[in-house]
């Protein structure tokens, strides 16, 4: 059973410029998340997708958005680069319904912006 | 809001036994997940917990005290791959989605 891909794995941009990345989940799951992941803040919430709507958001300005496909692939987009933005962007998906809740996740797509 | 607090680093020795702790703060908790992630990869679960008590699976063990807010993992016959960080991570109200603590960095050493 495939995993989680996110693609691109790496990126540059420049501030001002916008993004967006992908993320396909395991067949059968169809709850995404997207999570923003730094040294200094770790592992912080971006928004959750199930069934093409945003169904839990963290906090996060609105240049952070994201939608989710009937295929239940996912893309996020962040406009407007700063250079905080810089990080490294973890997509999860999980099966709705299941005992745990177990989020699986991608390698990630690492963002850097100069 | 939530707060989850873990230690930053612990170093430990290949073989011994290391606790790493997880303290935290919330409402209308639903359950209390531990992640492994080593560099560069994505993180992988390692155990969830929604009852007080201990849960054992393999060299790795999670303990949860609700009442306490605080939980630990328990990492036995420890290897130079175990090191790695170690995420505590929360769910709570209305939502599953669980917010993350900082994460714990693990160096074993022979």
């Amino acid at each position: 059973k495939a995993g989680v891909t996110q693609t691109p794995r790496y990126l540059i941009k420049t501030r001002g410029q916008q993004v967006t990345l992908s993320c396909s989940p395991i067949s059968g799951h169809r709850s995404v998340s997207w999570y923003q992941q730094t040294p200094g803040q770790g592992l912080q919430f971006l928004f959750e997708y199930f069934s093409e709507t945003q169904r839990n958001k963290g906090n996060f300005p609105g240049r952070f958005s994201g939608r989710q496909f009937s295929n239940s692939r996912s893309e996020m987009n962040v406009s407007t680069l700063e250079l905080g933005d810089s990080a490294l962007y973890l997509c999860a998906s999980t099966l709705v319904g299941g005992n745990t809740g177990e989020l699986f996740f991608g390698e990630g797509s690492r963002l850097t912006v100069l | 809001g939530q707060n989850i607090d873990q230690p930053t680093e612990m170093t430990a020795t290949e073989g011994a036994i290391v606790q790493i702790n997880c303290t935290y703060q919330t409402s209308g908790f639903n359950g209390l997940f531990w992640y492994q992630q080593h560099a560069g990869e994505a993180p992988t679960f390692l155990s969830y917990n929604v009852l007080d008590g201990l849960e054992e699976k393999g060299r790795f063990s999670s303990f949860l005290s609700r009442s306490k807010g605080y939980s630990y993992l328990l990492l036995k016959e420890l290897q130079m791959k175990d090191s790695a960080s170690y995420l505590c991570a929360v769910s709570s109200g209305g939502s599953y989605i669980p917010t993350f603590g900082r994460g714990t960095s693990l160096i074993v050493h022979p």
